[in-house]
């Protein structure tokens, strides 16, 4: 069974850093792309950017290039997304998602809540 | 950048009834899009893909057909959990592209 199991729900101050993650399991990690989505409060999805974890080739959508960084752990199936200096509207729902050979999202994670409030 | 327009923004329907959801393309998308559900709490589910391919598991009420910029969900009988907001999204380059708005179907 396809699982993918994210870290739980975060609180941070505006300029702390965060990374976390999404734990894969019932398939072969570095054969499928790994997509994260942000979901801020009421609001749409958006993809933050997507990430191969055969060969780590990262692309980012360009509301987020600079912003977040996105990263594989082949040996444990993680994929990780990453920021250096979170800001406020940094807070939202982050969702990883399996990417199917046409690039939909086919399995998802349960979320992971980001809330930045001084 | 395609952008992709859901209406209505929202729909009120009774259970039994059929549920109509458009999803407009700014330019031509081909048949490459994606449809999903999200209930409140929930991650979005994959209902349809390529325009009109039932994901697995998706019963067979849901339906999606159109081309190009035009492109429809079809729920035929809504079930007391259809009630969600769905999502239309396309893909670029083979690469995930953007998400519609979104469209809440209510009671």
């Amino acid at each position: 069974e396809v699982e993918l199991v994210q870290s739980g729900a975060e609180l941070k101050k505006p300029g702390e850093s965060l990374r976390i993650s999404c734990q894969v399991s019932g398939y072969r990690f570095t054969t499928y792309w790994i997509g994260w989505v942000r979901q801020m409060p009421g609001r749409g999805l958006e993809w933050v950017g997507i990430i191969y974890p055969g060969d780590s080739d990262v692309r980012y959508s360009p509301s987020f290039q600079g912003q977040v960084t996105i990263s594989v752990d082949k040996s444990i199936g993680t994929a990780y997304l990453r920021w250096s200096s979170l800001r406020a509207s940094d807070t939202a729902i982050y969702y990883c998602a399996r990417l199917t050979s046409g690039a939909y999202g086919d399995y998802w994670g349960q979320g992971t809540l980001v809330t930045v409030s001084s | 950048e395609v952008v992709l327009t859901q209406s209505p923004a929202t729909l009120s329907l009774s259970p039994g009834e059929r549920a109509t959801l458009s999803c407009r393309a700014s330019q031509s998308v081909n048949y490459y899009l994606a449809w999903y559900q999200q209930k409140p709490g929930q991650a979005p589910r994959l209902l349809i893909y390529d325009a009109s391919k039932r994901a697995t598991g998706i019963p067979a009420r849901f339906s999606g057909s159109g081309s190009g910029t035009d492109f429809t969900l079809t729920i035929s009988s809504l079930e007391p959990e259809d009630f969600a907001v769905y999502y239309c999204q396309q893909r670029s380059s083979g690469l995930p592209g953007s998400f519609g708005g979104g469209a809440k179907v209510e009671i």
